[in-house]
């Protein structure tokens, strides 16, 4: 049972244009929300969360969006550079049944192409 | 945030063996959180280790496979018992990050059972 879903595996993007990860989750007790990015050899990094009672979150060039009602959010990078070229992990925390979880996607490879 | 040494980097090992696996973390910390990444899935929590208890295990994961050490606040090992070529996985430890769910992680573990 997959909680955080990435339904895409990989992802290729010219540099300088818009990156779109995508994210559905299934619990609604879930009221947190993380993106991490792992480059090979490396651990997941923090990049940017949100919490449910936003919907959407700005650092950067990086910006995620909730939407609650769909249970999904994304993870836009503009403008895209090679040196995004990662692993982004989806992460969905809150109070569900058996405690405090957190629960991950199983990620989305992003190529940047110079 | 807290800086995680995590090793072996990887390890091929051969199957009915055991690795262990240690990681050291620069700050005192309450919990250590072990993960295992198996190929083309998401982060999965093995396990919680908490420092003077038992470690707490996650549904699919027992102490007898997956036995944990917790010596002190700064350090964790996490054995890998009678291996097999299910077990080939990225192991990653993590302590919570202090601020806003997030979590900081070792480098990672690539371990593979012939």
């Amino acid at each position: 049972d997959q909680q955080v879903k990435q339904n895409s595996p990989s992802l290729s993007v010219q540099e300088g244009r818009i990156s779109i990860l995508n994210c559905d989750y299934t619990n609604s007790m879930f009221d947190y929300f993380l993106w991490y990015k792992k480059y090979p050899a490396e651990g997941p990094t923090f990049l940017i969360s949100i919490s449910s009672i936003k919907d959407k979150n700005e650092d950067g060039r990086f910006t995620v969006f909730l939407n609650k009602s769909a249970k999904h959010l994304s993870l836009h990078i503009v403008p895209s550079q090679p040196g995004d070229s990662a692993v982004y992990f989806c992460a969905a925390s809150g109070i569900v049944t058996g405690g405090f979880k957190t629960i991950f996607g199983a990620g989305t490879r992003l190529f940047v192409k110079a | 945030s807290a800086v995680i040494s995590q090793k072996p980097s990887r390890d091929i090992c051969q199957r009915g063996t055991s690795l262990t696996i240690q990681c050291q973390v620069d700050s005192q910390v309450t919990m250590m959180f072990w993960y295992r990444q198996q190929p083309g899935q998401s982060l999965t929590l093995i396990a919680t280790a908490n420092q003077g208890s038992e470690a707490t295990y996650e549904s699919g994961f027992v102490i007898d496979k997956f036995p944990i050490s917790r010596p002190n606040l700064t350090f964790s090992t996490l054995t890998v018992s009678n291996m097999s070529p299910e077990d080939s996985s990225i192991y990653l430890c993590s302590v919570a990050s202090g601020t806003s769910y997030g979590y900081t992680f070792g480098s990672g573990t690539r371990l593979t059972v012939v």
